[in-house]
Protein backbone atom coordinates (compact mmCIF):
# COMPACT_ATOMS: atom_id res chain seq x y z
CA UNK A 1 0.00 0.00 0.00
CA UNK A 2 2.02 2.95 -1.28
CA UNK A 3 1.75 6.08 0.63
CA UNK A 4 1.37 9.52 -0.58
CA UNK A 5 3.95 9.62 -3.51
CA UNK A 6 5.26 13.26 -4.22
CA UNK A 7 7.95 13.89 -7.02
CA UNK A 8 10.33 15.10 -8.38
CA UNK A 9 12.25 14.73 -4.39
CA UNK A 10 14.65 17.66 -5.42
CA UNK A 11 14.09 20.02 -7.81
CA UNK A 12 16.64 23.05 -8.66
CA UNK A 13 15.30 25.88 -11.38
CA UNK A 14 16.64 29.24 -11.86
CA UNK A 15 14.92 32.41 -11.25
CA UNK A 16 11.82 33.02 -13.73
CA UNK A 17 11.54 29.14 -14.54
CA UNK A 18 8.69 27.46 -13.55
CA UNK A 19 8.50 24.60 -11.17
CA UNK A 20 6.53 21.79 -11.41
CA UNK A 21 5.16 19.48 -8.46
CA UNK A 22 3.25 16.93 -8.17
CA UNK A 23 1.64 14.50 -5.74
CA UNK A 24 0.09 11.05 -5.68
CA UNK A 25 -2.50 10.43 -3.11
CA UNK A 26 -2.66 7.21 -1.25
CA UNK A 27 -4.80 5.16 -2.69
CA UNK A 28 -8.59 5.48 -1.83
CA UNK A 29 -7.95 9.16 -0.77
CA UNK A 30 -9.44 11.81 -2.33
CA UNK A 31 -8.63 14.82 -0.61
CA UNK A 32 -5.13 16.67 -1.03
CA UNK A 33 -2.98 18.87 0.61
CA UNK A 34 -0.70 21.02 0.08
CA UNK A 35 1.90 22.48 2.56
CA UNK A 36 5.22 24.41 2.48
CA UNK A 37 8.65 24.65 4.74
CA UNK A 38 10.59 27.54 4.52
CA UNK A 39 13.83 27.50 6.30
CA UNK A 40 13.91 27.65 9.75
CA UNK A 41 10.05 28.39 9.54
CA UNK A 42 7.32 25.91 10.79
CA UNK A 43 5.07 24.23 8.00
CA UNK A 44 2.44 26.31 6.62
CA UNK A 45 -0.65 25.18 4.96
CA UNK A 46 -1.16 26.10 1.13
CA UNK A 47 -4.40 25.24 -0.46
CA UNK A 48 -6.97 22.03 0.28
CA UNK A 49 -8.14 19.96 -2.75
CA UNK A 50 -10.47 17.19 -3.65
CA UNK A 51 -10.60 16.00 -7.27
CA UNK A 52 -11.43 19.01 -9.28
CA UNK A 53 -12.26 21.59 -7.04
CA UNK A 54 -10.23 23.74 -5.04
CA UNK A 55 -11.88 23.77 -1.44
CA UNK A 56 -9.50 26.20 0.32
CA UNK A 57 -6.71 27.98 -0.96
CA UNK A 58 -6.43 30.35 1.88
CA UNK A 59 -2.75 29.69 2.60
CA UNK A 60 -1.99 30.10 -1.29
CA UNK A 61 -0.18 33.41 -2.44
CA UNK A 62 -1.90 35.54 -4.89
CA UNK A 63 0.32 35.50 -7.39
CA UNK A 64 2.42 32.66 -9.06
CA UNK A 65 1.26 29.64 -7.53
CA UNK A 66 -1.74 27.50 -8.53
CA UNK A 67 -2.65 23.89 -7.91
CA UNK A 68 -4.91 21.65 -9.70
CA UNK A 69 -6.18 18.06 -8.71
CA UNK A 70 -7.68 16.57 -12.04
CA UNK A 71 -10.05 13.96 -12.50
CA UNK A 72 -7.55 11.46 -13.91
CA UNK A 73 -3.97 12.23 -12.82
CA UNK A 74 -2.03 13.85 -9.72
CA UNK A 75 -2.14 16.82 -7.96
CA UNK A 76 -0.11 19.53 -9.30
CA UNK A 77 1.37 22.73 -7.95
CA UNK A 78 2.61 24.97 -10.14
CA UNK A 79 5.20 28.27 -9.40
CA UNK A 80 5.21 30.31 -11.96
CA UNK A 81 8.56 32.42 -12.51
CA UNK A 82 10.00 31.26 -9.53
CA UNK A 83 12.20 33.56 -7.37
CA UNK A 84 14.80 33.09 -4.33
CA UNK A 85 12.24 33.25 -1.71
CA UNK A 86 10.44 30.46 -3.19
CA UNK A 87 13.17 27.94 -2.00
CA UNK A 88 11.91 25.63 0.15
CA UNK A 89 10.65 21.60 0.84
CA UNK A 90 6.92 21.38 -0.41
CA UNK A 91 4.61 18.37 1.32
CA UNK A 92 2.00 17.26 0.00
CA UNK A 93 -0.52 15.09 2.10
CA UNK A 94 -3.57 13.19 1.75
CA UNK A 95 -6.72 12.04 3.83
CA UNK A 96 -9.57 10.21 3.45
CA UNK A 97 -13.18 11.24 3.54
CA UNK A 98 -13.05 12.43 7.03
CA UNK A 99 -10.23 14.41 7.06
CA UNK A 100 -8.83 13.41 10.51
CA UNK A 101 -5.51 11.49 9.70
CA UNK A 102 -3.90 13.12 7.29
CA UNK A 103 -0.53 10.97 5.75
CA UNK A 104 2.09 13.22 4.52
CA UNK A 105 4.36 12.47 1.36
CA UNK A 106 8.86 12.74 1.52
CA UNK A 107 8.16 16.42 -0.16
CA UNK A 108 9.62 17.95 -2.87
CA UNK A 109 12.70 19.52 -2.63
CA UNK A 110 13.21 23.31 -4.23
CA UNK A 111 15.75 25.19 -4.92
CA UNK A 112 16.04 28.68 -7.13
CA UNK A 113 19.61 29.65 -8.11
CA UNK B 1 -5.86 33.42 14.75
CA UNK B 2 -4.65 30.36 16.55
CA UNK B 3 -0.79 30.40 17.03
CA UNK B 4 0.96 27.02 17.67
CA UNK B 5 4.36 27.61 19.86
CA UNK B 6 6.67 24.84 20.58
CA UNK B 7 9.11 24.80 23.77
CA UNK B 8 12.22 24.06 23.74
CA UNK B 9 13.61 24.24 20.06
CA UNK B 10 16.28 21.83 20.76
CA UNK B 11 16.63 19.31 23.10
CA UNK B 12 19.59 16.88 24.05
CA UNK B 13 19.28 13.92 26.72
CA UNK B 14 21.13 10.86 27.20
CA UNK B 15 19.61 7.55 26.35
CA UNK B 16 17.69 5.94 28.84
CA UNK B 17 15.80 9.61 29.84
CA UNK B 18 12.70 10.17 30.08
CA UNK B 19 11.55 13.38 28.77
CA UNK B 20 8.52 15.57 27.68
CA UNK B 21 7.74 17.69 24.83
CA UNK B 22 5.71 20.98 25.21
CA UNK B 23 3.35 22.44 22.57
CA UNK B 24 1.27 25.43 23.44
CA UNK B 25 -1.86 27.00 21.44
CA UNK B 26 -3.42 30.16 21.46
CA UNK B 27 -7.01 29.06 20.75
CA UNK B 28 -8.77 26.90 22.71
CA UNK B 29 -11.40 25.73 19.69
CA UNK B 30 -9.63 23.23 18.41
CA UNK B 31 -10.80 20.04 16.80
CA UNK B 32 -7.83 17.97 17.45
CA UNK B 33 -4.23 18.42 17.90
CA UNK B 34 -1.54 16.08 16.46
CA UNK B 35 1.87 15.29 16.91
CA UNK B 36 4.63 14.25 14.41
CA UNK B 37 7.73 13.38 14.12
CA UNK B 38 10.10 14.53 10.88
CA UNK B 39 13.82 13.35 9.97
CA UNK B 40 16.31 15.29 8.03
CA UNK B 41 15.49 15.86 4.52
CA UNK B 42 11.99 13.25 5.06
CA UNK B 43 8.15 13.59 5.32
CA UNK B 44 5.76 13.44 8.39
CA UNK B 45 5.38 10.57 10.36
CA UNK B 46 2.14 10.54 12.47
CA UNK B 47 2.43 9.77 15.94
CA UNK B 48 -0.51 10.50 17.31
CA UNK B 49 -3.55 12.49 17.23
CA UNK B 50 -5.79 13.64 20.10
CA UNK B 51 -9.20 14.63 19.61
CA UNK B 52 -10.49 17.40 20.78
CA UNK B 53 -12.93 15.47 23.74
CA UNK B 54 -9.80 12.89 24.56
CA UNK B 55 -7.36 14.24 27.66
CA UNK B 56 -4.59 11.91 25.98
CA UNK B 57 -3.17 8.68 23.42
CA UNK B 58 -0.75 6.47 24.00
CA UNK B 59 1.18 4.39 21.52
CA UNK B 60 4.35 2.46 22.73
CA UNK B 61 6.66 4.70 24.73
CA UNK B 62 4.62 7.87 23.51
CA UNK B 63 2.16 9.22 25.23
CA UNK B 64 0.48 12.54 24.41
CA UNK B 65 -1.79 14.46 26.67
CA UNK B 66 -4.30 17.86 25.67
CA UNK B 67 -5.39 20.14 28.01
CA UNK B 68 -7.68 22.30 26.29
CA UNK B 69 -8.41 25.12 28.69
CA UNK B 70 -5.08 25.87 29.22
CA UNK B 71 -3.92 25.85 25.48
CA UNK B 72 -1.16 23.15 26.31
CA UNK B 73 -0.40 19.65 25.03
CA UNK B 74 2.61 17.27 26.11
CA UNK B 75 4.65 14.39 24.40
CA UNK B 76 6.11 12.26 26.96
CA UNK B 77 8.85 9.97 25.17
CA UNK B 78 9.91 7.15 27.34
CA UNK B 79 12.95 5.29 27.87
CA UNK B 80 14.44 7.25 25.15
CA UNK B 81 16.66 5.58 22.84
CA UNK B 82 18.94 7.16 19.75
CA UNK B 83 16.58 6.18 17.58
CA UNK B 84 14.42 8.93 18.84
CA UNK B 85 16.82 11.79 17.45
CA UNK B 86 14.13 13.37 15.36
CA UNK B 87 12.58 17.05 14.83
CA UNK B 88 9.15 16.59 16.67
CA UNK B 89 6.30 18.60 15.51
CA UNK B 90 2.64 19.82 17.38
CA UNK B 91 -0.34 20.55 14.78
CA UNK B 92 -3.77 21.84 15.70
CA UNK B 93 -6.54 21.63 13.41
CA UNK B 94 -9.12 24.21 14.46
CA UNK B 95 -12.76 24.08 14.27
CA UNK B 96 -13.00 27.71 12.21
CA UNK B 97 -10.45 25.99 9.68
CA UNK B 98 -11.20 23.58 6.84
CA UNK B 99 -9.93 20.06 7.40
CA UNK B 100 -6.50 19.19 6.52
CA UNK B 101 -5.62 23.19 7.96
CA UNK B 102 -3.35 22.19 10.47
CA UNK B 103 -1.34 25.04 12.64
CA UNK B 104 2.01 23.57 13.07
CA UNK B 105 4.72 24.81 15.48
CA UNK B 106 8.26 25.35 14.36
CA UNK B 107 9.04 21.57 15.92
CA UNK B 108 11.66 20.97 18.88
CA UNK B 109 14.66 19.18 17.63
CA UNK B 110 16.04 15.98 19.92
CA UNK B 111 18.70 14.59 20.00
CA UNK B 112 19.47 11.19 22.30
CA UNK B 113 23.24 10.62 23.09
CA UNK B 114 24.67 6.95 23.36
Amino acid sequence: NAGVMQNPRHLVRRRGQEARLRCSPMKGHSHVYWYRQLPEEGLKFMVYLQKENIIDESGMPKERFSAEFPKEGPSILRIQQVVRGDSAAYFCASSGTSGNTIYFGEGSWLTVV
Amino acid sequence: KQEVTQIPAALSVPEGENLVLNCSFTDSAIYNLQWFRQDPGKGLTSLLLIQSSQREQTSGRLNASLDKSSGRSTLYIAASQPGDSATYLCAAMDYGGSQGNLIFGKGTKLSVKP
